[in-house]
């Protein structure tokens, strides 16, 4: 099975804050990684597929780029409302298999 | 709209069995690939398994961990899947989520997803 390693597991930031988290596979995964973020309660929603996509309906500020084994989400100015746990998936082969998750807080 | 809807969790001892069940609407059901995502208390998701389309052969795939007691059906007449648990363990304790699954990861990831459905195994 591929192991996905994220970190940091929790970070604290303000709004307006530039935040990144990183997601590490235990072997190549090509493009084949997706992020969602969950809130706490609610299922999770996909922002970012294929390493790089922007699913529709997602606001510009969230992105995403890597390949191979490493790969970044980055929320370019934070909002309120993005305060929630961001975890990767990899969709290179079963068992997908997901991140531990990155729970963005309040400073 | 689209949307998915669980039911079936609830208070089961372990090695006892319980049945869910994921309701689609607002999309060609028999089109979807069907994945069950679970979530234990306080931890990361886990994927569970999934049901290919009746056309892409109706197969099925299970994580190690739920394979040979978990089994993923579908009656596309009734726009549901099915998720029977046999065997029940304490460790499979979590809400269990089902979510459409791509059949090209290039385009989409899990994008759609129930509400989800608490099982709690315990004596």
């Amino acid at each position: 099975d591929i192991q996905m390693t994220q970190s940091p597991s929790s970070l604290s930031a303000s709004v307006g804050d530039r935040v990144t988290i990183t997601c590490r596979a235990s072997q190549s995964i090509s493009k084949y990684l997706n992020w969602y973020q969950q809130k706490p309660g609610k299922a999770p929603k996909v922002l970012i597929y294929a390493a790089s996509s922007l699913q529709s309906g997602v606001p510009s500020r969230f992105s995403g780029s890597g390949s191979g084994t490493d790969f970044t989400l980055t929320i370019s100015s934070l909002h309120p409302e993005d305060f929630a746990t961001y975890c990767c998936q990899q969709s290179y082969s079963t068992p997908w298999t997901f991140g531990q998750g990155t729970k963005v807080e309040i400073k | 709209e689209v949307q998915l809807v669980e039911s079936g969790g609830g208070l089961v001892k372990p090695g006892g069995s319980l049945r869910l069940s994921c309701a689609g609407s607002g999309f060609t059901f028999s089109n979807a690939w069907i994945s069950w995502v679970r979530q234990a208390p306080g931890k990361g998701l886990e994927w569970v398994g999934r049901i290919k389309t009746k056309t892409d052969g109706g197969t099925t795939d299970y994580a190690a961990p739920v394979e040979g007691r978990f089994t993923i059906s579908r009656d596309d007449s009734k726009n549901t899947v099915y998720l029977q648990m046999n065997s029940l363990k304490t460790e499979d304790t979590a809400v269990y989520y089902c979510t459409t699954e791509p059949n090209n990861w290039n385009y989409a990831g899990f994008d759609f997803w129930g509400q989800g459905t608490l099982v709690s195994v315990s004596s």
